[in-house]
């Protein structure tokens, strides 16, 4: 069983609507978040930490952890067609350490 | 600043060859990590240095995958012999201090 789980699979948001992802961790260890985005024939991206609870906002991106349910959030504003991607939630149980990376959620941003 | 450089981008091996995928991290970083990528199983970490010791090696990865790294600046990540099975994405990242990982653009390896 993956050690982060990722919702939905896919997504599709019309340009200029609300994107949110979801992610949960299986494993209380796990006390730090990011998450990542993936353009096709690219490697991964970091788009932000969150490491207390409550909410985090960089741009158009808006990140919440609720550390008590093991529960990560984004939400992507005003959704562009570049925001069209696969995006990870990664967690680990130390600041530096190896991440976990979740299956990822794909992102399909229509005109 | 040049990022992560991942060499070769495309390979194509028959089952029971030695492959050899290098990496060379963003200068200055401490940490190094080697990851798989595939549809089913997602990111799998191999292998991670700090200052060029080994800090975790993915245990389930321990048989026939090894990675060094040779100085601050190069690793690579053998695999002996190439399975079918070891078709994937492969994917080196470096990290200053263990937070923000920076990725390459990774090796595609096709065993056939």
């Amino acid at each position: 069983q993956q050690k982060v789980q990722q919702s939905p699979e896919s997504l599709s948001v019309p340009e200029g609507g609300m994107a949110s992802l979801n992610c949960t961790s299986s494993d209380r260890n796990f006390q730090y978040f990011w998450w990542y985005r993936q353009h096709s024939g690219e490697g991964p991206k970091a788009l932000m930490s969150i490491f207390s609870d409550g909410d985090k906002k960089e741009g158009r991106f808006t990140a919440h952890l609720n550390k008590a349910s093991l529960h990560v959030s984004l939400h992507i504003r005003d959704s562009q067609p570049s925001d069209s991607a696969l995006y990870f939630c990664a967690a680990s149980e130390n600041y530096a350490q190896g991440l976990t990376f979740g299956l990822g959620t794909r992102v399909s941003v229509f005109p | 600043d040049a990022g992560v450089t991942q060499t070769p981008r495309h390979e194509v091996a028959e089952k029971g060859q030695t492959i050899i995928l290098k990496c060379e991290p963003v200068s200055g970083h401490n940490d190094l990590f080697w990851y798989r990528q595939t549809k089913i199983q997602g990111l799998e970490l191999l292998s991670y240095f700090r200052s060029k010791s080994l800090m975790e090696d993915g245990g389930a990865f321990k048989d026939r995958f090894k990675a060094e790294m040779l100085n601050s600046s190069f690793s690579t990540l053998k695999i002996q012999p190439t399975e079918p099975k070891d078709s994937a994405v492969y994917l080196c990242a470096s990290s200053l201090d263990g937070n923000t990982l920076y990725f390459g653009e990774g090796s595609r390896l096709i065993v056939v």
